[in-house]
């Protein structure tokens, strides 16, 4: 067990509907990691925050947003979903700068129907 | 601009012959590196890492990976294989300094340990 959590573990939506995945973190940590992986794509970076804000971003859609709130936890809302988006996401996090390594959740396997 | 490379898809190997996953890196200044090792419908887990110092890093279950700024390289190994070693595995580099130290992952290589 990481001790990152992640819910919900699955999500079955339908194409243009919206949906919100929670992840809180290692107790300590303060940066989370979202990621997306799918089998055609593999492991993608989406968007990392450190202590309540945004500090890096990756190939993030613009459908797609995320926040860290005061007491760490983090969200990642996904808009306007389609056939494509369906993938697991991650949540990982860590203590902090590129030397620390990163905790991963169990995922959310998200299947858009 | 920094990139990592895992050159093989997949990587076979018979239990108990030592196993050997390449991961090759560009980067300029000074890398941190890293392994994580991905189960079948799990998360990934951190395996370790190399920040600074020996060149020669151990890690979880056995394995230890080797840093070489010559050849650029951060190979993870094993001694002997076991069949619950069968995963997929992930090298990640970031730069230690400067701007972007974002976390840049490889595409991953698929490790099978036949019985």
């Amino acid at each position: 067990d990481s001790g990152v959590t992640q819910t919900p573990k699955h999500l079955i939506t339908a194409t243009g509907q919206r949906v919100t995945l929670r992840c809180s973190p290692r107790s300590g940590d303060l940066s989370v990691y979202w990621y997306q992986q799918s089998l055609d794509q593999g492991l993608q970076f989406l968007i990392q925050y450190y202590n309540g804000e945004e500090r890096a971003k990756g190939n993030i859609l613009e459908r797609f947003s995320a926040q860290q709130f005061p007491d760490l936890h983090s969200e990642l809302n996904l808009s306007s979903l389609e056939l494509g988006d369906s993938a697991l996401y991650f949540c990982a996090s860590s203590r902090g700068g590129p030397s620390y390594e990163q905790y991963f959740g169990p995922g959310t396997r998200l299947t858009v129907t | 601009a920094q990139s990592v490379a895992q050159p093989e898809d997949q990587v076979n190997v018979a239990e108990g012959n030592p196993l050997t996953v390449k991961c090759t890196y560009s980067v300029s200044g000074n890398p941190y590196l890293f392994w994580y090792v991905q189960y079948p419908n799990r998360g990934l887990q951190f395996l370790l890492k190399y920040i600074t110092g020996d060149n020669l890093v151990k890690g979880s279950y056995g394995f230890e990976a080797e840093f070489n700024k010559s050849q650029t390289s951060f190979h993870l190994k094993k001694p002997s294989a076991l069949v619950s070693d069968s995963a997929l595995y992930f090298c990640a580099l970031a730069r230690n300094a400067g701007n972007n130290r974002k976390l840049i992952w490889g595409l991953g290589t698929s490790l099978a340990v036949n019985p």
